[in-house]
């Protein structure tokens, strides 16, 4: 089955610096994948995904990339607010089944 | 606006009690999940189900169950609670489809004493 990496699993950075997470995943299979964000004491939300058939996707201050050859794709936040502090999960599936899988989250800290 | 609803935030069970999680979702989705939540493991998938009465195991299925009567809801079955068990558990749905967005419940938090 599926197995998704992602790095780093705590992330600090100064307001209005960018935050870059990556993740790999395992199934040449895949070809959705979403970016979620959980914040304390809620349910994860999807803040933006991305399709295979693209290699960049952008929204505001959110970019995600995609590289299907090396099975790698990363979240990218520009200009941090103290608002983007969260845990943000990463995660693939396959058209076949949309069972999704996710890696293990990456806690954002952006300090004022 | 969309909603999934999990019956309770916080629970406290005895080790060996039978445990009910309810997931309730008015949404239409066809399909229903649920994750367990472990920090450093991330959202791991335990069950899932695409229709009334189906269920199909996820990447730790063991020491639970699921029931799917409604296509609204979907519950979580630990048959005989043990401390490992110890978690926060999300339920999750989406629309019919492939590779479309998930929406979580808030969580409940099992504590298995």
């Amino acid at each position: 089955g599926e197995n998704v990496e992602q790095h780093p699993s705590t992330l600090s950075v100064q307001e209005g610096d960018s935050a870059v997470i990556k993740c790999t995943y395992s199934d040449s299979a895949s070809n959705y994948f979403p970016w979620y964000k959980q914040e304390l004491g809620k349910g994860p939300q999807l803040i933006i995904d991305i399709r295979s058939n693209v290699g960049e996707k952008k929204d505001q201050r959110i970019a995600v990339t995609l590289n299907k050859t090396a099975k790698h794709f990363s979240l990218h936040i520009t200009e941090t607010q103290p608002e983007d502090s969260a845990v943000y999960f990463c995660a693939a599936s396959t058209s076949d089944n949309n069972d999704m899988r996710f890696g293990a989250g990456t806690r954002l800290t952006v300090k004022p | 606006d969309v909603k999934v609803t999990q019956s309770s935030r916080y629970l406290v069970k005895r080790t060996g009690e039978k445990v009910f999680l309810e997931c309730v979702q008015d949404m239409d989705h066809e399909n229903m999940f649920w994750y367990r939540q472990d920090p450093g493991l991330g959202l791991r998938l335990i069950y899932f189900s695409y229709d009334v009465k189906m269920k199909e195991k996820g990447d730790i299925p063991e020491g639970y169950s699921v029931s799917r009567e409604k296509k609204e809801r979907f519950s979580l079955i630990l048959e005989s609670a043990s401390t490992n068990q110890t978690s926060m558990y999300l339920c999750a749905s989406s629309s019919p489809g492939r590779n479309t967005e998930a929406f979580f419940g808030q969580g409940t938090r099992l504590t298995v004493v």
